[in-house]
């Protein structure tokens, strides 16, 4: 078991270019999340996924998009990249719902944005 | 909304040391606490959680936490602190179908 994996795992990028961060679980999870990391401000989620097909926006979502085509997968996009979203960017999934038991996190993928 | 603080961005003990990391919660409803950790360039991993069962709970690598719930507390220790116990250390509380986690403090260990 490869458990959550994340590519990639660094990534610089110029203002206003565009990417998208994969993320791929073989737990057959349900719920997948995207979290941004900073300095002295914990984790904060961007977005999340109940289930193949649904996303739905986490506490702080704009200037990022999200798709579940596949259960395994969960895509986070940036259309146009602004300095505020160099961060440290991690995956998690859970079979639950990941508020009340355990979710699986990825090791992180660190952007900058020039 | 619920909501946890960690006090002390910064913890500073020598090896052998009793280990104490404060987490204090806010929840409108019985919470969900957990405690992960964060090891340099690593993702995180779950350390214990509180859902209830017991107001004692023991996690990996020697750590405990106790729900306390006249102190909205949920503080993690740790008898006797190990070098490969430094990292960050984060306290959780169950939202909506994910976590809100604390600013995080991080553990120094010293010889």
């Amino acid at each position: 078991n490869a458990g959550v994996t994340q590519t990639p795992k660094f990534r610089v990028l110029k203002t206003g270019q565009s990417m998208t961060l994969l993320c791929a679980q073989d737990m057959n999870h349900e719920y997948m999340y995207w979290y941004r990391q900073d300095p002295g401000m914990g984790l904060r989620l961007i977005h999340y996924s109940v289930g193949e097909g649904t996303t739905a926006k986490g506490e702080v979502p704009d200037g990022y998009n999200v798709s579940r085509l596949k259960k395994q997968n969960f895509l986070l996009g940036l259309e146009s990249a602004a300095p505020s979203q160099t961060s440290v960017y991690f995956c998690a999934s859970s079979s639950v719902e990941g508020s009340t038991d355990t979710q699986y996190f990825g090791p992180g993928t660190r952007l900058t944005v020039l | 909304a619920q909501s946890v603080t960690q006090l002390g961005s910064h913890v500073s003990v020598s090896e052998g040391a009793l280990v104490l990391l404060r987490c204090n919660y806010s929840s409108s409803v019985p919470p969900y606490l957990f405690w992960y950790v964060q090891y340099p360039n690593q993702g995180l991993q779950l350390l214990l959680k509180y859902t209830s069962a017991a107001t004692l709970v023991k996690g990996i690598n020697g750590f405990e936490a106790e729900f306390k719930k006249s102190e909205t507390s949920f503080h993690l220790t740790k008898p006797s602190a190990h070098m490969s116990d430094a990292a960050e250390y984060f306290c959780a509380v169950g939202a909506g179908y994910a976590l809100n986690f604390g600013k995080g403090t991080s553990l120094l260990v010293t010889p």
